[in-house]
């Protein structure tokens, strides 16, 4: 099993829908999550931190689940602009906190 | 404030040749990183530096590649001789710290094809 894994997509939105990644990890013992974001041909770049209780960044909503080892986004009112590659960032756990990135998912939202 | 500055940002060469990246990390960083980014592959972590030391180069993929960091501000990633499947985008990294909530900020990569 992969560390991190992830639907690599694309998935094909229009405008205005809500959309939901999942990501699933092995290590039981990792400690933080991240969405990055990148989009074509660019870096990543941070989204959002990913925290136990959960959070919420305007139309971004980030989920942890222990229990079954997922992280998952919530984007609502999908933009144009967030057309992207979503990375799931889970930390390697054991005391190290070096990332180890899932392939990404690509989103495509269209008008 | 300038961000993560890679050079250069486009290297086209010839298998068997030696190639050289560069890598500027964020003023105060403590750690610096470098990731390889392939279609097949995904972003896979190469090494990892803190203060100027090399932590883990299990990513490494073989004796061709080598890292230096010579000081805070400075980071080559040299492959020699290079090959056609080391054709790939390179990006290098810097955080603050190596805790659970220090961000990694990303230069904008090499784009690096080996003939």
């Amino acid at each position: 099993r992969k560390e991190v894994e992830q639907d690599p997509g694309p998935f094909n939105v229009p405008e205005g829908a809500t959309v939901a990644f999942n990501c699933t990890y092995s290590n039981s013992a990792s400690q933080s999550f991240f969405w990055y974001r990148q989009d074509c041909r660019k870096e990543p770049k941070l989204l959002m931190s990913v925290y136990s209780s959960g959070n919420e960044d305007g139309r971004f909503t980030a989920q942890l689940n222990r229990a079954s080892q997922y992280i998952s986004l919530l984007i609502r009112d999908s933009k144009l602009s967030d057309s992207a590659t979503y990375l799931c960032v889970v930390n390697r756990g054991g005391g190290s906190y070096i990332p180890t990135f899932g392939r990404g998912t690509s989103l495509i939202v269209h008008p | 404030d300038a961000g993560v500055i890679q050079s250069p940002r486009h290297e086209v060469t010839e298998m068997g040749q030696e190639v050289t990246l560069r890598c500027k990390p964020i003023s105060g960083h403590d750690y610096l990183f470098w990731y390889r980014q392939t279609m097949m592959r995904g972003l896979e972590l190469l090494i990892y530096f803190n203060n100027n030391v090399p932590i883990d180069d299990s990513g490494m993929p073989e004796d061709r590649f080598s890292a230096k960091m010579p000081n805070a501000s400075f980071s080559t990633l040299k492959i020699q001789p290079s090959e056609p499947r080391d054709s790939a985008v390179y990006f290098c990294a810097s955080s603050l710290g190596g805790g659970p909530t220090d961000e990694q900020f990303f230069g904008p990569g090499t784009r690096l094809t080996v003939l």
